[in-house]
This record gives C-alpha cells, structure tokens and sequence, in this order.
C-alpha cells in the first residue's frame, strides 16, 4: 500500500505530551518526516530524518519510528502547536512520495 | 535565506489554463529537486510530482498526469506548474516546496515551501 494513515484528531492538555502516529509500508523502509501546518499558512517542516528537528523548531518537539509507524511527540504541548500535522514519506516503489492523512491537533 | 517566493492568486474559468511560478533565491536552483503539491478547501495535502532542475525531468504522482505540466526556467531560478483544460475540482493551494536530501542517511524531507498558489476554477 502507498497510503500512509494518522488519526483525524487528538487533543492535549496544556503542557501535558501528545504523540501523533503514521502508519504505512513503506516506513518499514523509509524515514518520514512531519509537517505543521497553521490555519491560512503554509506547512511548516518539524521533524526530519532519523529524529531531526530544522533550527527554529522547539526541542519539545521529536520523533521516533518503529516497524509501519512513525511517531510524532510533542512534550509539554503549548497554545501555539494546535495545528494540523502532517507526515510525508515515500511510497512503496521509492520513487515518489505520499503524504498521511493529517492529524488535528488541539491544545485544550 | 532560502525562499521561494510563488505568483499572486488566479481566478479561471472552467476550460482554460493557469501557469504557477515558483522562484527560488538564497541557493544554487539546480542543486534540489521541486516538488508541487495541493491542497484542497478543508482537505489534506497531496503530492502531485517532482521535477528534476538539474534534468528538467518531471515525474507525476498517479492522478495529475495529463492537464498537470512542470517546468523550468533555470535562467530566473523558477519552476512552473500549468493545468490546463481547468475542471472546478482543480479549485485548490498549491505549494511548490524543495527536497532537501541526506544521502548517508537516505532519508529527503521538503523545506522551505512556497507561500501557496491559490487557483480558483468558476465559470
């Protein structure tokens, strides 16, 4: 299968953790990496690699992988992460690339 | 700092053609591949391709082969996506956005992306 799936929504307590997941085959073979994206903006990269976060990203913010999932955590969660997160990986083939479902996020 | 700037917002009617431009600036354009990618209202993100700037190669994700054209001016360090014979369902934001690679690691991830292209298809 080239799909990659994430739950529709989870919500978090401020400043408590919430992880995000991303299930496929092809993360059996493939990093993913995740994307935040705010209403009316453009998606924001969050999380690439093995577990890597772009300069500018909060380090409450990691990733890990194991077997067809790959995780998204958010530690200590705050009013500025509610968003849409997204993850992206390459498909099965390994020659193109597919996008989860999407997980909203909301900070309660 | 790396940017990539794309067109203002387009209003089409159903059957015509719309060109999307990207321009990248802040890095040497032939050394990432593009990627576009939509995104319609309230929906998630959906990779339509790639383009090659080194090649000028384009591969299409299933689903945007045909109407869906990606191209180059590396002269102006911009890449292009036309859609032609516009269909209402073509109403969406699109994104270029550019694949950044680790090769010792073989993993690739997209940053930056463009602010988004909003196309609007309505008669």
């Amino acid at each position: 299968s080239s799909e990659l799936t994430q739950d529709p929504a989870v919500s978090v307590a401020l400043g408590q953790t919430v992880r995000i997941t991303c299930q496929g085959d092809s993360l059996r073979s493939y990093y993913a990496s995740w994307y935040q994206q705010k209403p009316g903006q453009a998606p924001v990269l969050v999380i690439y690699g093995k577990n890597n976060r772009p300069s500018g990203i909060p380090d409450r913010f990691s990733g890990s992988s194991s077997g067809n999932t790959a995780s998204l955590t958010i530690t200590g969660a705050q009013a500025e992460d509610e968003a849409d997160y997204y993850c992206n990986s390459r498909d099965s083939s390994g020659n193109h690339r597919v996008f989860g479902t999407g997980t909203k996020v909301t900070v309660l | 700092q790396v940017q990539l700037v794309q067109s203002g917002s387009e209003l089409k009617k159903p059957g015509a053609s719309v060109k999307v431009s990207c321009k990248a600036s802040g890095y040497t354009f032939t050394s990432y591949a593009m990627n576009w990618v939509r995104q319609a209202p309230g929906q998630g993100l959906e990779w339509m391709g790639w383009i090659n700037t080194n090649t000028g190669n384009p591969t299409y994700a299933q689903g945007f082969t045909g109407r869906f054209v990606f191209s180059l001016d590396t002269s102006v360090s911009t890449a292009y996506l036309q859609i032609s014979s516009l269909k209402a369902e073509d109403t969406a934001v699109y994104y270029c956005a550019r694949t950044e690679r680790d090769n010792w690691n073989d993993a690739d991830w997209f940053d930056p992306w463009g602010q988004g292209t909003l196309v609007t298809v309505s008669s």
